[in-house]
C-alpha cells in the first residue's frame, strides 16, 4: 500500500482565517513533504520533515506553518494567506536511511485551496 | 542547484502510437530519476524511476532510458491508450540523509486521440 491520504480535499478562506491542511500516511516513511502547484506549473518544495524534524524550508513565508505531530501526521496551518497563495498542496511521504540510497516518493491526492 | 529540463511541453498522438518525453538534468550528483503521471485534479502518481547505476528499466507499455554521460533521461510510451492522457513530470535528485529532494522538470501533456 502505497497511500497518502490529505484532508480536506478543497478548501475556501478568507484572508482572515485560520485554517489547517492534514496528510496521513502508514506506510513507515519517516520523511513527509510539503508541495504547492500552482496551475499548469510542477510541483515546488515548500518543507521537508526528516524523523518529525524540520530539515528544510525553501523560504516559504511565515503564513504557513507546518507541524509534525507524529511519524505519521503533518499538519500545515495556515494564516493571514493571499490570494496569490491559493493552489494545489500536496503531501508527500519517503523513506528514510542512509545518505545516498534513493527511495520512492509518493504523494498524496493534495488539498485544493482557494484564499478569497 | 540541481536544474532540469523537459520537452516537448505538449505532445498530441494518435492512439496506439508511441510517445518519448525528453529530461536534460545540470548535477552529475543526482542518482534518481522519477517518472509522475498526473491526471486532472489529482496528485502526481509514481509511474517509473530509475537510478544511476542502470542504464534502462521497462515496466510493461513504458520505459525509461538513463544516459549519465550526456545527462539525458527518456520516458518512452507504447502503444499509447486515451487512458494515458495526462500531465508527465521527470524529476531528479540527489539523496541527503534522511530525505529525498526532488527537482521537476516543467511538465509535459501528453494527449492520445481514439
Amino acid at each position: 500500500d502505497t497511500e497518502v491520504t490529505q484532508t480536506p480535499k478543497h478548501l475556501v478562506m478568507g484572508m482572515t482565517n485560520k485554517k489547517s491542511l492534514k496528510c496521513e500516511q502508514h506506510m513507515g516513511h519517516r520523511a513527509m513533504y510539503w508541495y504547492k502547484q500552482k496551475a499548469k506549473k510542477p510541483p515546488e518544495l515548500m518543507f521537508v520533515y526528516s524523523y518529525e524534524k524540520l530539515s528544510i524550508n525553501e523560504s516559504v513565508p511565515s503564513r504557513f506553518s507546518p507541524e509534525c505531530p507524529n511519524s505519521s501526521l503533518l499538519n500545515l496551518h495556515l494564516h493571514a494567506l493571499q490570494p496569490e497563495d491559493s493552489a494545489l498542496y500536496l503531501c508527500a511521504s519517503s523513506q528514510s536511511g542512509l545518505a545516498g540510497t534513493p527511495y520512492e516518493q509518493y504523494f498524496g491526492p493534495g488539498t485544493r485551496l482557494t484564499v478569497t | 542547484g540541481e536544474n532540469v529540463e523537459q520537452h516537448p511541453s505538449t505532445l498530441s498522438v494518435q492512439e496506439g502510437d508511441s510517445a518519448v518525453i525528453k529530461c536534460t538534468y545540470s548535477d552529475s550528483a543526482s542518482n534518481y530519476f522519477p517518472w509522475y503521471k498526473q491526471e486532472l485534479g489529482k496528485g502526481p502518481q509514481l509511474i517509473i524511476d530509475i537510478r544511476s547505476n542502470v542504464g534502462e528499466k521497462k515496466d510493461q507499455r513504458i520505459a525509461v532510458t538513463l544516459n549519465k554521460t550526456a545527462k539525458h533521461f527518456s520516458l518512452h510510451i507504447t502503444e499509447t491508450q486515451p487512458e494515458d492522457s495526462a500531465v508527465y513530470f521527470c524529476a531528479a535528485s540527489m539523496r541527503n540523509t534522511g530525505f529525498q529532494k526532488l527537482v521537476f522538470g516543467t511538465g509535459t501533456r501528453l494527449l492520445v486521440s481514439p
